[in-house]
């Protein structure tokens, strides 16, 4: 079945203490990217990545990092979590940018204390 | 730099009743446009996209949107909602570049 998935599914952890959600696609997706979602401002995009080694910021890209070492794998690492990066997180991926449709993860809720 | 409006953060409505859920964009070039639902505790899926040709585009589970180029609006429509519409429905954009661009969204609450 195609799908993205994301791991963990939810998450409290406290401030300073880093973390790492991953995502993995077994579609062939050249396009992976992370949104973050905030009641009342739709999904804001952090980071993208249009192929291996190949990454570049969103909107909202302070306080996260990502990689892409593996076109499957995109992983979104917090190296010192702090409450306002508490939210609900969706990793997505497609073929190539531009028209192509969006495939969404289930998403991460992250509780950060 | 390319921004979505989506103008009604809930739309309440009757089953079986029509509804619109409004979507204004701003962008300097030429986009592409999608429109994007989420179930309760699930990820988004698409409902339908206008790339190029005709302006009135047909989705998944009836619903349809019509690009308007001069209104620079993209509003999504169904002419009977059911109860398992309910659901909060996100208006996109992609321009130039590699950034998608999300509205607010619209809780959609359909009502017996």
């Amino acid at each position: 079945e195609a799908q993205v998935t994301q791991n963990p599914r939810y998450l409290i952890t406290v401030t300073g203490k880093k973390l790492t959600v991953t995502c993995s696609q077994n579609m062939n997706h050249e396009y992976m990217s992370w949104y973050r979602q905030d009641p009342g401002l739709g999904l804001r995009q952090i980071y993208y990545s249009m192929n291996v080694e190949v990454t570049d910021k969103g909107d909202v890209p302070e306080g996260y990092k990502v990689s892409r070492k593996e076109k499957r794998n995109f992983p979104l690492i917090l190296e010192s979590p702090s409450p306002n990066q508490t939210s609900l997180y969706f990793c997505a991926s497609s073929l190539i940018q531009g028209g192509d449709t969006q495939y969404f993860g289930p998403g991460t809720r992250l509780t950060v204390l | 730099a390319q921004s979505v409006t989506q103008l009604d953060s809930q739309v309440p409505v009757f089953e079986e009743a029509p509804v619109e859920l409004r979507c204004n964009y701003s962008s300097s070039v030429s986009v592409y446009l999608f429109w994007y639902v989420q179930y309760p505790n699930q990820g988004l899926q698409l409902l339908l996209k206008y790339l190029s040709g005709s302006t009135l585009v047909k989705g998944i589970n009836g619903f349809e949107a019509e690009f308007n180029k001069s209104q620079t609006s993209f509003h999504l429509r169904k002419p009977s909602v059911h109860i398992s519409d309910t659901a909060e429905y996100f208006c996109a954009v992609r321009g130039a570049g590699n950034m998608l661009t999300f509205g607010g969204g619209t809780r959609l609450m359909v009502k017996p």
